[in-house]
């Protein structure tokens, strides 16, 4: 069955420390990936998608993640975070011609000063 | 910008209850998605739709029916309310399907306390 795996439910971390958030799915044919984000109290917003081309892909605001076929994973990083960081990260894998995007269980990334 | 709204950010209702989660897309998608979420299993599909009128079940559907009569509303019906489905509940809407790349726009959320 296809699944999503985000080992890491807590990511504790200092600001301006690097990060990464650690994503794994079950079969790497024909995928399309994605980290969401949900800050406090709100819904999911798109951080960053692998759809096709250079493996590493990057967001705005300093995050990159990196499609690795071989080991089916899709790690989020950030050299130095900081607290406005803090913040819920979900990592989603759609199978190539399914209607379906399905989500890992989230890793809570907390930011001390 | 695409915009996901939910008719009620909180909501509490009583055990045995008819509840009824709005959900409005102002971008004229045909997909439609109502998920949960709940701490430690991440968000779960309830249903989704692909178009008016049409409904699939998603991966938890018991406890819950969809009502899809226009294309931009989208609503998620607890026919009894019971306390295990106090939770989060998002709605999302992408541009197309998701197995072609795109991405989903969620709402603001409905956290729903039944007690």
């Amino acid at each position: 069955a296809q699944s999503v795996t985000q080992l890491d439910s807590q990511v504790p971390v200092f600001e301006e420390a690097p990060v990464e958030l650690r994503c794994n799915y079950s079969s790497s044919v024909s995928v399309y990936l994605f980290w969401y984000v949900q800050y406090p109290n709100q819904g999911l917003q798109l951080l960053l998608k692998y759809l096709s081309g250079s493996t590493l892909v990057e967001s705005i605001n300093g995050f990159e993640a990196e499609f690795n076929k071989s080991q089916t994973s899709f790690h989020l990083r950030k050299p130095s975070v900081h607290i406005s960081d803090t913040a819920e990260y979900f990592c989603a894998v759609s199978w190539m011609n399914t209607d379906k995007l399905i989500f890992g269980t989230g890793t809570r990334l907390q930011v001390f000063p | 910008d695409v915009k996901v709204t939910q008719s009620s950010r909180y909501l509490v209702k009583r055990t045995g209850e008819k509840v009824f989660l709005e959900c409005v897309q102002d971008m004229d998608h045909e997909n439609m998605f109502w998920y949960r979420q709940d701490p430690g299993l991440g968000l779960r599909l309830i249903y989704f739709s692909y178009d008016v009128k049409m409904k699939e079940k998603g991966d938890i559907p018991e406890g819950y029916s969809v009502s899809r009569e226009k294309k931009e509303r989208f609503s998620l019906i607890l026919e009894s309310a019971s306390t295990n489905q106090t939770s989060m509940y998002l709605c999302a809407s992408p541009p197309g399907t998701s197995g072609r790349g795109y991405e989903q726009y969620f709402g603001p959320g409905t956290r729903l306390t039944v007690t």
